[in-house]
């Protein structure tokens, strides 16, 4: 069983709609959360961080981790056509190894 | 702030080179720079961990004689990719820890895509 899954999609939605992107994962220490958006042939970029359970909110984004059922979310509100990218969630025990999903490719049709 | 760039962005190579890349911290001192593989639509997989001035990690199943890591200093962290197979042919993306900021936000470079022949 890999340590986190994530729906690879792709997710395509209209703009404006609200989009709910999810990663369900084993290791019950996980304890850091991480939501990185990626571009096509680009670095991934951190979106949002979260330590433990509970929600966090930034903008149009807003992280939600859940650990009694090892699942983590990410929401976002009014989407937009830049937002179409790949998006990636990340989770640790520790500060120095992260375990990765393999991304749900999200496009955001005009 | 908290860039992080790498070099070169793409590079090909024959069968049996040495590929040096590099990561750079650009506006921060980096303790720790990591190095990434990601293959097309498969998540990114931690090859190794390496500080400043001492020995990198390896994650187990890498190979420290292949992937040669030097974290030479707080904003430069080189991988060398020695004798190189077109089984090596991916994207290798770097990422680094600030010193000031929480200690698990890594900020990534844009990668580097490699392809042997």
């Amino acid at each position: 069983q890999k340590e986190v899954e994530q729906d690879p999609g792709p997710l395509s939605v209209p703009e404006g709609a609200i989009v709910s992107l999810n990663c369900t994962y084993s290791n019950s220490a996980f304890q850091y959360f991480m939501w990185y958006r990626q571009y096509s042939r680009k670095g991934p970029e951190l979106l949002m961080y979260t330590y433990s359970s509970g929600n966090k909110e930034d903008g149009r984004f807003t992280a939600q981790v859940d650990k009694s059922s090892k699942y983590i979310s990410l929401f976002i509100r009014d989407s937009q056509p830049s937002d179409s990218a790949t998006y990636l969630c990340a989770m640790s025990v520790s500060v120095n190894k992260f375990y990765f999903g393999s991304g749900t490719k999200l496009n955001v049709k005009p | 702030g908290a860039v992080v760039s790498q070099h070169p962005s793409r590079v090909i190579c024959k069968s049996g080179t040495s590929v040096k890349i590099e990561c750079r911290s650009l506006d921060f001192q980096a303790t720790t720079m990591f190095w990434y593989r990601q293959f097309p639509k498969k998540s990114l997989m931690l090859m190794a961990t390496s500080n400043e001035g001492s020995k990198a990690t390896y994650e187990q199943g890498v190979e420290k004689d292949k992937f040669l890591i030097n974290h030479a200093s707080l904003t430069l962290s080189t991988l060398t990719v020695t004798s190189a197979h077109p089984e090596d042919s991916s994207f290798y993306i770097c990422s680094a820890r600030e010193l000031t900021r929480a200690a698990n936000e890594q900020f990534f470079g844009p990668g580097t895509r490699l392809t042997v022949l």
